[in-house]
């Protein structure tokens, strides 16, 4: 079965100061691997994703991520945080097929201090 | 833009009645699901249909059922809400091919049992 580890349930960074949000998958093949965002009150928008090809993926606001395979990790990260960054992030892996189902991590809270 | 609309932004019942969240998308996308999330738990997949009138369980299904009529509506039904089913509800939408499963999110319910 499929799953999806966050380790940092909370993290706080200074604005201007980089993030790095760590996530781990179990999954027998080569994953589809998403990252996404939930501001307060809202739902869940999709930052960036990796399906094939070059492992470090640019998404949107500024953000990357690296497909590690031999690491089973996705990091996300991004070189300068702005306080509008602050929200809830969730790594999520999919299977390679149509039915489109995701398996999401636990999520990471990311606080930004002034 | 795929556009994800849930009925509701909040919702108050009480114990025992009957609930209805509906959530309709406007993509034509094939693959519906429902979330719940609570605060350390991320996001459990309470059910997911992947055409009209089919559906399958997802994690958590016990206390909940749905309905699948039209493409685009996927709605979650509470036959008797309890106070354990308080909880911020999601819905998603996800097209059935080349896209590989990137999820659109509804901006969520926040359900409140009494």
């Amino acid at each position: 079965a499929q799953s999806v580890t966050q380790p940092d349930i909370h993290i706080t960074v200074s604005e201007g100061a980089s993030l790095e949000l760590r996530c781990n998958y179990s999954y027998g093949a080569t994953p589809y691997l998403f990252w996404y965002v939930q501001s307060p009150g809202q739902g869940l928008q999709l930052l960036l994703k990796y399906f094939s090809g070059d492992t470090l993926v640019q998404g949107i606001k500024g953000f990357e991520a690296e497909f590690k395979r031999s690491q089973s990790s996705f990091n996300l990260r991004k070189p300068s945080v702005h306080w509008s960054d602050a929200a809830e992030y969730f790594c999520a892996v999919g299977p390679q097929t149509n039915a489109g189902k995701s398996t999401f991590g636990d999520g990471t809270t990311l606080t930004v201090k002034p | 833009d795929v556009k994800v609309t849930q009925s509701s932004r909040y919702l108050v019942k009480r114990t025992g009645e009957k609930v209805f969240l509906e959530c309709v998308q406007d993509m034509d996308h094939e693959n519906m699901f429902w979330y719940r999330q609570d605060p350390g738990l991320g996001l459990r997949l309470i059910y997911f249909s992947y055409d009209v009138k089919m559906k399958e369980k997802g994690d958590i299904p016990e206390g909940y059922s749905v309905s699948r009529e039209k493409k685009e509506r996927f709605s979650l039904i509470l036959e008797s809400a309890s106070t354990n089913q308080t909880s911020m509800y999601l819905c998603a939408s996800s097209p059935l091919t080349s896209m590989g499963g990137i999820q659109y999110f509804g901006a969520g319910t926040r359900l409140s049992v009494l």
